[in-house]
């Protein structure tokens, strides 16, 4: 079993709707839970960083952690095809000097 | 704006040949910083955790006497591909930890021809 597990699509979805984006984890010593935006032949770009539990809100976007479940999600709302891209969700704990490990990535398609 | 710098965007080299590969954290010192390697329409695999001022944590699979790194401040961490080939050629990308979360270096393309 993988440590993180992401659906890696592709999802598409017409203009204005939300979207929601999810992982889940197998590691309970995991603590800080990133959502990365990455355009093709670009870097990731971080969108939402959350420590712990709960929501997070930024704009359009919303992060969402439930530790009890080990799963996380992000929704974006109002979608645009500027957010056509994918969609990697990351988390690290305490241990290892922070490794960071990564979801395989939701490629995203957002239709005009 | 970025917050870690990665240099080049890009390279070209020849088989059998080095390239070095320079990620640095601006206005931040990393202690610990990390070398990503991603291939097409892949996830992102970490090949190492590099620590200033000691030896570099490599992941399995991972061969450190091809790819080196020396994190010799606590701005900088370079990575070497020693003796390149075709195989070699993909996506690189370092990021580092700060409080506000892990930030990624723009990455850099390397073909071996």
């Amino acid at each position: 079993q993988k440590e993180v597990e992401q659906d890696p699509g592709p999802l598409s979805v017409p203009e204005g709707a939300i979207v929601s984006l999810n992982c889940t984890y197998s590691n309970s010593a995991f603590q800080y839970f990133m959502w990365y935006r990455q355009y093709s032949r670009k870097g990731p770009e971080l969108l939402m960083y959350t420590y712990s539990s709960g929501n997070k809100e930024d704009g359009r976007f919303t992060a969402q952690v439930d530790k009890s479940s080990k799963y996380i999600s992000l929704f974006i709302r109002d979608s645009q095809p500027s957010d056509s891209a994918t969609y990697l969700c990351a988390m690290s704990g305490n241990t290892g000097g922070f490794k960071t490990i990564f979801g395989a990535g939701t490629r995203l398609f957002v239709k005009a | 704006g970025a917050v870690v710098s990665q240099h080049p965007s890009w390279v070209i080299c020849k088989s059998g040949t080095s390239v070095k590969i320079e990620c640095r954290s601006l206005d931040f010192q990393a202690t610990t910083m990390f070398w990503y390697r991603q291939f097409p329409k892949q996830s992102l695999m970490l090949m190492a955790t590099s620590n200033e001022g000691s030896k570099a944590t490599y992941e399995q699979g991972v061969e450190k006497d091809k790819f080196l790194i020396n994190h010799a401040s606590l701005t900088l961490s370079t990575l070497t591909v020693t003796s390149a080939h075709p195989e070699d050629s993909s996506f690189y990308i370092c990021s580092a930890i700060r409080d506000s979360g892990g930030f990624f270096g723009q990455g850099t393309r390397l073909t071996v021809v």
